[in-house]
């Protein structure tokens, strides 16, 4: 089945720096990848549509100069917290949509779990 | 305000116990309702339901739609405390957006 990996799957950054994720679609080209954000004990959150070749869209109340978000491939988009604070600790998780035989379903990568003291 | 609202928000069983999770939305026009459990990481698929009344089975999983009360359910017979987990609902519209309830978190004790 189709594969999405993140990396680092996990990560501790001090207060004011800027932290890289990355989602790979492994034996899929994914035009769109989505970004989520789940705090704990809460539900995912959509943070922003990925896309290709053209600029992420983002959700209502998430700021797009402090989560910005690049899809430089088919099979890569990244996000970047920059100057990150505490209060962005957070579990992270990229999605991608596959199609098959007609219907649609999302694969989920690992997600990748951001610390910042 | 909740457009997908998960009951019970937790749920504690015994092995072998049956468990039915109740999902209810209140969106038009989507494409699919998907269920989704999230151990430690990140949600792995488990059903689309795209048409109201035709249920879905997958061993002791099995879930159905209801598009006419706007709700769906996910059963699992016979409980195992591998299916301890959050269960996720969320539903799916023609962009591949998907939003989310706040998930039911079973625990099944041996």
């Amino acid at each position: 089945g189709a594969v999405v990996s993140q990396h680092p799957s996990r990560v501790i950054c001090k207060s004011g720096t800027s932290v890289k994720i990355e989602c790979r679609s492994l034996d899929f080209q994914a035009t769109t990848m989505f970004w989520y954000r789940q705090f704990p004990k809460q539900s995912l959150m959509l943070m922003a549509t990925s896309n290709e070749g053209s600029k992420a869209t983002y959700e209502q109340g998430v700021e797009k100069d402090k989560f910005l978000i690049n899809h430089a491939s088919l099979t890569l988009s990244t996000l970047t917290v920059t100057s990150a604070h505490p209060e962005d600790s957070s579990f992270y998780i990229c999605s991608a949509p596959v199609s098959h035989g007609g219907t649609d379903t999302q694969y989920f990568g690992p997600g990748t779990r951001l610390t910042v003291l | 305000e909740d457009k997908v609202v998960q009951s019970p928000l937790s749920l504690v069983v015994h092995e072998g116990d049956t468990v039915t999770l109740n999902c209810s939305y209140e969106v038009t026009n989507f494409r699919s309702l998907l269920w989704y459990k999230q151990e430690k990481k990140a949600p792995t698929f488990l059903f689309m339901l795209t048409s109201s009344g035709i249920e879905k089975k997958s061993g002791r999983l099995s879930s159905i739609l209801d598009k006419k009360e706007l709700f769906s359910i996910l059963n699992i017979t016979a409980t195992q405390t591998g299916d301890s987990a959050i269960y996720l609902c969320a539903v799916g519209f023609s962009n591949y957006k998907l939003t989310f309830g706040k998930g039911t978190l079973l625990t099944v004790n041996p």
